[in-house]
């Protein structure tokens, strides 16, 4: 049973509008959120998190909101630029025997169009 | 700063045939990951190690064994492969607590025929 649901495979969007990425979680321990962006034939790196006693977090032209009540979190970008076309994984992490575990979700593929 | 260190890069392997991937990360950190890629399933986790000594399975650690050989350093070992197991590998670690941000290595490429 997938603990962390992408469900959106793909998004398009105009370069200067907003990408917004939806994210949604099932388990309840979780207590931290991230945000990580990949590029073909390299290794996912780390963009912004969020921890669960917050609901916005913000750095330079990405922001991540959290719903807890709804279970749900998501990623805007703003503006969007074509260097933003990458697959953005949503992650979580809940305490496991003194480490923090990562799950992830499948991943929504971004595209940016000049 | 090399940060994590994955190798080899790329491996075709035969059905049955071992190897083991090995992984390196030179920023001390205390925990470390082995996931697999697959189109349309995203990063899963294989096993990963708490700290020095100790290590878990993750979702699908079934065909893989690991080994914390000390703080730097965690191998993942295919025994017998298998088809299934054609995938590209991420090791990743990352600190303990707040800011579990992970860092990862660039990926192996296996392609078991």
């Amino acid at each position: 049973d997938q603990q962390v649901k992408q469900n959106s495979p793909s998004l398009s969007v105009q370069e200067g509008r907003i990408s917004i990425l939806n994210c949604d979680y099932t388990n309840s321990m979780f207590d931290y959120f991230l945000w990580y962006k990949k590029y073909p034939a390299e290794g996912p790196t780390f963009l912004i998190s969020i921890s669960s006693i917050k609901d916005k977090n913000e750095d330079g032209r990405f922001t991540v909101f959290l719903n807890k009540s709804a279970k749900h979190l998501s990623l805007h970008i703003v503006p969007s630029q074509p260097g933003d076309s990458a697959v953005y994984f949503c992650a979580a992490s809940a305490p496991q025997g003194g480490s923090e575990k990562l799950v992830f979700g499948k991943g929504t593929k971004l595209t940016v169009n000049p | 700063n090399a940060g994590v260190t994955q190798t080899p890069k790329f491996q075709v392997l035969k059905t049955g045939q071992s190897m083991t991937l090995q992984c390196a990360q030179d920023m001390n950190h205390n925990s470390m990951y082995w996931y697999r890629q697959d189109p349309g399933m995203g990063l899963r986790l294989i096993y990963y190690s708490a700290s020095e000594g100790t290590t878990d399975k993750g979702e699908v650690p079934n065909g893989y064994n690991v080994s914390r050989l000390n703080k730097r350093e965690f191998s993942l070992r295919l025994e017998s492969a298998a088809p299934s197991q054609t995938s590209v590998y991420f090791c990743a670690s990352s600190d303990q607590g707040w800011g579990t941000e992970a860092f990862f290595g660039q990926g192996t490429r296996l392609t078991v025929v």
